[in-house]
């Protein structure tokens, strides 16, 4: 079983509808949560960082941590084409340097 | 500089032959990741450097594959005697401190091919 659990996708919505991305994980440990989103040919950005639990929001996207869960999500409000791209996540625990990803959730946002 | 920047982007080579990737991370960073990202695949981890030491090789596939780093700053990752298999991204991050609890930046990798 891998540490990190991400749907490959393609996910496939509408624009203007509201995206849920998620990661599940199996390290109790991870403190720190982060998303990407990586365009075609490009590097990964860094969307949104977390420690612990609970949401942070930011603009149209709000990353949610449920620590009893295992499971964290990105939720992206008001799709746009322009959010066509992967989004990966990344945990880390303290006291590493090790930062361990998902695989990456491939998002189609239709016009 | 003002991101995680590597050259070249793309570097198209025979087998056989030898590469040099190049990575310049963010001013100040002192923690550095090399990565290769295959296609439709997530990322593999290859090294970590804490300032010019490289306390973790472990991600390394080959003796073929070789990284270092100078003044705590630029990092070079050095593919040997090439193989079709190499073709990949190869991406690169920094950090504030491997153990800074602050996350990666990448830059746009490199992208390898190799004939």
């Amino acid at each position: 079983q891998k540490e990190v659990e991400q749907d490959p996708g393609p996910l496939s919505v509408p624009e203007g509808a509201i995206v849920s991305l998620n990661c599940t994980y199996s390290n109790s440990a991870f403190q720190y949560f982060m998303w990407y989103r990586q365009y075609s040919r490009k590097g990964p950005e860094l969307l949104m960082y977390t420690y612990s639990s609970g949401n942070k929001e930011d603009g149209r996207f709000t990353a949610q941590v449920d620590k009893s869960s295992k499971y964290i999500s990105l939720f992206i409000r008001d799709s746009q084409p322009s959010d066509s791209a992967t989004y990966l996540c990344a945990m880390k625990t303290s006291g590493t340097y090790k930062y361990i990803f998902g695989t990456g959730t491939r998002l189609k946002v239709l016009a | 500089g003002a991101g995680v920047s590597q050259s070249p982007s793309n570097k198209v080579t025979e087998k056989g032959k030898d590469v040099e990737l190049r990575c310049d991370p963010i001013s100040g960073h002192t923690a550095l990741y090399w990565y290769r990202q295959s296609l439709g695949q997530g990322l593999e981890f290859l090294i970590y450097f804490q300032g010019n030491s490289a306390p973790d090789k472990s991600g390394l596939p080959s003796d073929r594959f070789s990284a270092e780093r100078t003044g705590g700053s630029v990092s070079t990752l050095t593919i040997q005697r090439t193989q079709q298999e190499d073709s990949a991204v190869y991406l690169c991050a920094s950090t504030t401190g491997g153990y800074s609890n602050q996350p990666q930046h990448f830059g746009d990798g490199t992208r390898l091919s190799i004939l």
